[in-house]
């Protein structure tokens, strides 16, 4: 069965602290995603990352950073916590597709943290 | 530009009836489309996904696309209690990464349905 998981479904940081969200998937994929949800805002692409060691800026990246050292496993790091990152983070992962075909690339998600920064 | 429109609702139908869920979207080369079901609280599932115009049916749902129009649909027959929750419309958009894996998310409809 396919799975996501997220190191903590609830966080509570302080302001100004290092945050790690970890992720990690047991399917093969290639494709990794960390969106953040917001009330009224939807899903919002932070990061993702085609392959290891590779990454790249999604449509709201800053305050965040990535990693991924193994294909099953990526990280997202916020490099020090403010009060408006406070939301719930989604990570995903889906195959890669090669080429321009009409393909079925359905994203998995994992189970989400809400993350609280006070 | 890369948008998926949908009506925030929330809408709201009595049980049994057909509730009809709908998606614009602003890509001419997308390709592929999908619906997520979100609870309160849960994490998006996909419940269906087509590519081809026309019609896909799965149990009481059925998925509707005509690419000409640039519109995709969500249909629930004999709308259930358990249904109630946000629909997320998802399309692939080959401009926008879509030949990756990227996928454009609307906002999400919230469904009520009520007993």
């Amino acid at each position: 069965d396919v799975k996501v998981t997220q190191s903590s479904r609830y966080l509570v940081k302080r302001t100004g602290e290092k945050v790690f969200l970890e992720c990690v998937q047991d399917m093969d994929h290639e494709n990794m995603f960390w969106y953040r949800q917001d009330p009224g805002l939807g899903l919002r692409l932070i990061y993702f990352s085609y392959d290891v060691k590779m990454k790249e800026k999604g449509d709201i990246p800053e305050g965040y950073s990535v990693s991924r050292e193994k294909k099953e496993r990526f990280s997202l790091i916020l490099e020090s916590a403010s009060t408006n990152q406070t939301s719930m983070y989604l990570c995903a992962s889906s195959l890669y597709l090669y080429g321009g075909l009409a393909v079925y690339n359905e994203q998995f998600f994992g189970p989400g943290t809400r993350l609280t920064v006070l | 530009q890369k948008e998926v429109e949908q009506n925030s609702g929330p809408l709201s139908v009595p049980e049994g009836a057909i509730a009809s869920l709908n998606c614009t979207y602003s890509d001419r080369g997308s390709q592929s489309f999908f619906w997520y079901r979100q609870y309160s609280g849960k994490s998006p599932e996909l419940i269906m996904f087509i590519y081809s115009n026309g019609d896909k049916e799965d149990g009481r749902f059925t998925a509707q696309l005509n690419k000409a129009s640039q519109y995709v649909s969500l249909l629930i027959r004999d709308s259930q209690p358990s249904d109630s929750a946000t629909y997320l419309c998802a399309v692939n958009m080959l401009n926008y990464g879509g030949s990756q894996g990227n996928l454009i998310f609307g906002k999400g409809t919230k469904l009520s349905v009520k007993p």
